[in-house]
């Protein structure tokens, strides 16, 4: 199995400041046959499912917003808010999908500062 | 707007099985484009994916859980189902069901989840 490994486990930032979630897989997930990492993030507001934020690592879904940004290749990713709004309080994971069992991150969790 | 609701009991006895159905709405599971996966979240964990299925009835299934999991899908009903035998208290979690998305490159299976449904609490206790 692909272990991922998030880190920070916690991290507080002020409103308006830049957050950065870091994500490290114990394997490549890049496919040098598509030239694309297969890594999605997403986020998990208190008492909700999980929202799909990006995938291929760096595309971000439909009605996400642009102060969400993915990047990284191979085995280490970042996620970054570039301006914390209140409503990114949340936690975020990774999960890869180059290989099963698809795995997820432990997930960090974002708090205002 | 495609939604996803899961339903069933919210409270299994140890050695027993655990049956949950998800209801897809907004769109149908005859899809080519997608798989539909199971994923649960102990309290206070992370996520761990239990299981996916496509249309036709091919499944993926962690390793993890294969031996006491079945998957299975209903086209006339818009739904698909989950049973998980034997279950003690390490199958507490919150169940979620989502749409498991494909790559859409030739050869390949499927990759991201969404939308996912609310989730629902299976707690297993005598």
């Amino acid at each position: 199995d692909i272990v991922m490994t998030q880190s920070p486990d916690s991290l507080a930032v002020s409103l308006g400041e830049r957050a950065t979630i870091n994500c490290k897989s114990s394997q490549s997930v890049f496919s040098s046959s598509t030239n694309k990492n297969y890594l999605a993030w997403y986020q998990q507001r208190p008492g909700q499912p999980p929202n799909l934020l990006i995938y291929w690592a760096s595309t971000r879904e439909s009605g996400v917003p642009d102060r969400f940004s993915g990047s990284g290749s191979g085995t280490d990713f970042t996620l970054t808010i570039s301006s914390l709004q209140a409503e990114d309080v949340a936690v975020y994971y990774c999960q890869q999908y180059l290989s099963t069992p698809f795995t997820f991150g432990q997930g960090t969790k974002l708090e205002i500062k | 707007q495609l939604q996803l609701q899961e339903s069933g009991p919210g409270l299994v006895k140890p050695s027993e099985t655990l049956s949950l159905t998800c209801t897809v709405s907004g769109g149908s599971i005859s899809s080519s484009s997608y798989y539909w996966g199971w994923i649960r979240q102990p309290p206070g964990k992370g996520l761990e994916w239990i299981g996916s299925i496509f249309y036709s009835g091919s499944t993926d299934y962690s390793p993890s859980l294969k031996s006491r999991l079945t998957v299975s899908v209903d086209t006339s009903r818009n739904q698909f189902s989950l049973r998980l035998s034997s279950v003690t208290a390490a199958d507490t979690a919150v169940y979620f069901c989502a749409r498991h998305v494909m790559t859409m490159i030739r050869g390949e299976g499927p990759a991201w989840f969404g939308p996912w449904g609310q989730g629902t609490l299976v707690t297993v206790s005598s």
